[in-house]
């Protein structure tokens, strides 16, 4: 079982749809990371949480540490938003990885 | 535009080989970690240097070594490469450890032939 699990791992949606993709770990941690990667593979840090929740744009972040749970939501998603999503935990000396999930968004 | 650069963007490798991998971090940084992405999987923790020290490891043999310099910069060497060391290594910085964001660079596309 890996440190932190990912779902779905593959999300397909309609332009304009709301989407979440959920995130829980099971290490203890001192922050949570969200990740957009790009074909191609460069990848661009979303939020970075340790509690409550965060907002940047149509994305939005949420973290319960007590559940040990975070998610990421896309409100009125958009073509340009597919890509892979990556949560990461991070101890302050080192990073867990979910697999990753890949978002497509049809026109 | 991204703070964080690293080279080469790409490079071709023979088995056996060594590599050395370059990260020019974000101005103001003082941590870099190293990640290695293969293929279709999400990416893996390498290491981690603060201040010039390795202040954390992933589950990578001692062939993959790194070097942070008194600018920040950092490098990782992997020494004997194999044919599983392709892949997309990626560096990162960051203001100190957990509590602050991190940078990534693009990455640079390791093949090993």
């Amino acid at each position: 079982k890996n440190e932190v699990e990912q779902s779905p791992q593959n999300l397909t949606a309609q332009e304009g749809e709301f989407i979440t993709i959920n995130c829980s770990y099971s290490v203890g941690i001192s922050a949570l990371h969200w990740l957009q990667q790009h074909p191609g593979g460069g990848i661009v840090s979303l939020f970075m949480l340790s509690s409550g929740k965060k907002k940047h744009g149509r994305l939005i972040a949420t973290i319960n540490i007590q559940e040990k749970h975070s998610s990421l939501h896309i409100t009125a998603s958009h073509p340009r938003d597919s890509a892979v999503y990556i949560c990461a935990g991070d101890t302050g000396n080192q990073f867990y990885f979910g697999t990753g999930t890949s978002l497509t968004v049809i026109p | 535009e991204t703070g964080v650069t690293q080279s080469p963007t790409h490079l071709i490798k023979t088995r056996g080989q060594q590599v050395t991998l370059r990260c020019s971090s974000q101005s103001g940084h003082n941590t870099v970690s190293w990640y290695q992405q293969a293929l279709g999987q999400g990416p893996q923790f390498i290491f981690q240097y603060y201040r010039e020290e390795e202040n954390g490891r992933g589950n990578f043999p001692p062939r993959f070594s790194g070097l942070q310099f008194p600018n920040y910069s950092s490098e990782l060497n992997v020494n004997a490469l194999e044919l599983d060391d392709s892949a997309l290594y990626l560096c990162a910085s960051s203001l100190g450890g957990a509590g602050y964001g991190y940078t990534f660079g693009s990455g640079t596309r390791l093949t090993v032939v």
